[in-house]
């Protein structure tokens, strides 16, 4: 049982350039999220998805998209990635905001 | 202040020691709390989750909490090098009002 996949684990872009942040959980849950973490500043929440269709903007959404493509999988996008988008990234998922999160093994991102 | 308030340490124990860790929040309305594990370079995983007042034990692990006080701790007996980590306490309002607010961490080490 994989949980949640986060792909790819580590990311180096340049300044202006553009990516997707995969993530996907086979626990069939209904809640996904996205964080993001940084030193002394911990958990930080970016957007979030309560069902499949719906989206919210969390403390720090800006520069950022995010996409619920399906019960699965929920995809974050940098358009013009800035150096202050340097971070770990992690989605998680949760059968519903009363529950716990599970959490995927991050990815890496440096913005250069 | 913060909603969520978490002493990051870091904090140095030896082997065998009894660990406290705590957090203090500013909102009467949470009603759950649960505790978090992060090794380096991985992402949270759920270690404790309790919705009421007292104590909730599993195994060297004990999860108290005081919603008088609005402060909830995290007890590790029998310390061991393997607890070597990051705890994040975490705590919401239960139905669906909103998603989990978490403390910034407490770095952990245990040293043999």
């Amino acid at each position: 049982n994989a949980g949640v996949t986060q792909t790819p684990k580590f990311q180096v872009l340049k300044t202006g350039q553009s990516m997707t942040l995969q993530c996907a959980q086979d626990m069939n849950h209904n809640s996904m999220y996205w964080y993001r973490q940084d030193p002394g500043m911990g958990l930080r929440l970016i957007y979030y998805s309560a069902s499949e269709g719906t989206t919210d903007k969390g403390e720090v959404p800006n520069g950022y998209n995010v996409s619920r493509l399906n019960k699965r999988e929920f995809s974050l996008r940098l358009e013009s990635a800035a150096p202050s988008q340097t971070s770990v990234y992690f989605c998680a998922s949760s059968a519903g905001q009363d529950f716990g999160y599970t959490f995927g093994s991050g990815t890496r991102l440096t913005v250069v | 202040q913060k909603e969520v308030e978490q002493d990051p340490g870091p904090l140095s124990v030896p082997e065998g020691a009894i660990v406290s860790l705590n957090c203090t929040y500013s909102n009467s309305a949470f009603q759950y709390f649960m505790w978090y594990r992060q090794y380096s370079r991985k992402g949270p995983e759920l270690l404790m989750y309790t919705y009421s007042s007292g104590n909730k034990e599993d195994g060297r692990f004990t999860a108290q909490v005081d919603k008088s006080s609005k402060y909830i701790s995290l007890f590790i007996r029998d310390s061991q090098p393997s607890d070597s980590a990051t705890y994040l306490c975490a705590m919401g309002y239960g139905g669906s009002q909103g998603n989990l607010i978490f403390g910034k961490g407490t770095k952990l080490s245990v040293k043999p």
